[in-house]
């Protein structure tokens, strides 16, 4: 059968207002970092990347920063839409294979 | 947008049964990928890739698993003697190039449901 799983922290937010979703990677000799979105039923999918030579990174509505001082990411989110809604995972990439966080289910409230 | 796909999206298959999972890469890409998801757990490196020959493998890609690009265009993962605890989303991933930092374009998945 299948393992019981993970509880995924859940981050609650009204629409319209900004999203800051973090994460803690493992590795110091991790040299790229991308964050990805899941939807129910469906693969991770790309939002944003960052390299380690970098600390701040912006997309559309989206802004990842990095502090490799205490291994820590987030992804920011402005203006939350209700298409937002979804479990959010960063990855780190360690000799080309990514690992991945437990991940963070945003809600988006109406 | 070119994009990754898998098929079949849900397989069901009874222990001991020998499992293929297909997908095809975004055409252009070089470097490939497993993944698999436990429900509810984070998303777990199986197997990359390149040149024809795996370049990287975990603790879970043991002896009953192996990958292979028969063409051009596809890339499989078989499971030799399935287990329950092979029970998942099977995700496969492409990448275009090694040596700069481009993200890896998942599929939509495989669920495989071991009875």
């Amino acid at each position: 059968g299948e393992s019981v799983g993970l509880h995924l922290p859940t981050l609650s937010v009204q629409e319209g207002d900004n999203s800051i979703i973090n994460c803690a990677y493992s590795n110091s000799a991790s040299d790229y970092f991308i964050w990805y979105k899941q939807e129910s039923g469906k693969g991770p999918q790309f939002i944003i990347d960052i390299r380690s030579n970098m600390d701040k990174r912006q997309g559309q509505r989206v802004t990842v920063l990095l502090n490799k001082t205490v291994k820590h990411l987030s992804l920011q989110i402005a203006a939350t839409q209700p298409g937002d809604s979804a479990v959010y995972f960063c990855a780190e990439s360690l000799s080309y294979k990514y690992i991945f966080g437990t991940g963070t289910r945003l809600k988006v409230l109406a | 947008e070119p994009e990754v796909t898998q098929t079949p999206s849900h397989q069901v298959t009874q222990m001991g049964q020998e499992v293929i999972l297909r997908c095809v890469p975004i055409s252009n890409h070089l470097y490939f990928y497993w993944y698999r998801q436990i429900l509810g757990q984070k998303v777990e490196f199986l197997v990359s890739f390149y040149n024809n020959e795996i370049s990287e493998k975990s603790e879970i890609f043991d002896d009953q698993f192996s990958v292979e690009r028969p063409d051009g265009s596809n890339f499989t993962l078989k499971i030799r003697s399935t287990k329950l605890e092979d029970s998942a989303m099977y995700f496969c991933a492409s990448r275009p190039q090694r040596g700069s930092n481009q993200p890896q374009h998942f599929g939509d998945g495989t669920r495989l449901s071991i009875l």
